[in-house]
């Protein structure tokens, strides 16, 4: 059964630091991973795609990147802002369940300004 | 593009009663999803639909009733609410390009059942 971690569960950092979240998951037969953005109380944000063929992508100060064989993902955010203050949830496709995504339990980040 | 919406946004019923959470879609995505988010467990698969017409089970499908008539709208059906069911749900939808399968989600419909 495929299970996603994400480490920290929280994280508080200084605005201007740059930051990495990791997500790491136990079956590496996945599709693609996907990193999304939750804001207290709302729904859920895509961020970024990663293909199971592809190393990484880049979207503005996001990059992610993706290491199928070992089971692991990270989002680095540059020059962290106080909007960027969210939780940030990691979810791999499965073909179990027809487009299943598994979600880690997500990182809170706090940006202090 | 409207994108995937969901009613209502919160609802409270009693033990035993039934609802039905509405979600809808612009996109003419054929793939489309329920999930339910608890406290510390991510979000979780109830019911899931691969196009109109078809509709499959989930992880915890269980207490849920869901049909899919059109492309656009999912509604999920809760038959006896229970307390249990206290949750956050959302809807998402997808579709298939060069084999992304990119999830949109809705807002979330906040329920308590006391």
């Amino acid at each position: 059964k495929q299970e996603v971690t994400q480490i920290p569960a929280a994280l508080s950092v200084p605005e201007g630091e740059n930051l990495v979240l990791n997500c790491s998951f136990t079956d590496s037969a996945i599709y693609n991973l996907q990193w999304f953005r939750q804001d207290p109380g709302k729904g859920l944000t895509s961020l970024l795609l990663i293909q199971s063929s592809q190393r990484e992508q880049t979207s503005g100060r996001l990059n992610a990147s993706l290491d199928k064989s070992s089971g692991r993902s990270t989002l680095y955010i540059a020059a962290s802002q106080p909007g960027d203050s969210a939780t940030y949830l990691c979810a791999v496709r499965q073909e179990e369940y027809g487009n299943k995504l598994v979600f880690g339990a997500g990182t809170i980040l706090r940006v202090k300004s | 593009n409207a994108g995937v919406t969901q009613t209502p946004k919160f609802q409270v019923l009693k033990t035993g009663q039934s609802m039905t959470l509405q979600c809808a879609q612009d996109m003419n995505h054929e793939y489309m999803s329920w999930y339910r988010q608890d406290p510390g467990m991510g979000l979780r698969l109830i019911h899931y639909s691969v196009g109109a017409g078809i509709t499959d089970q989930g992880e915890v499908p269980n207490g849920y009733n869901v049909s899919r008539s059109t492309t656009e709208d999912f509604p999920l059906r809760l038959l006896s609410a229970a307390p249990s069911q206290t949750s956050v749900y959302f809807c998402a939808s997808s579709y298939s390009y060069r084999g992304s399968y990119e999830q949109y989600f809705g807002p979330g419909t906040r329920l308590t059942v006391t």
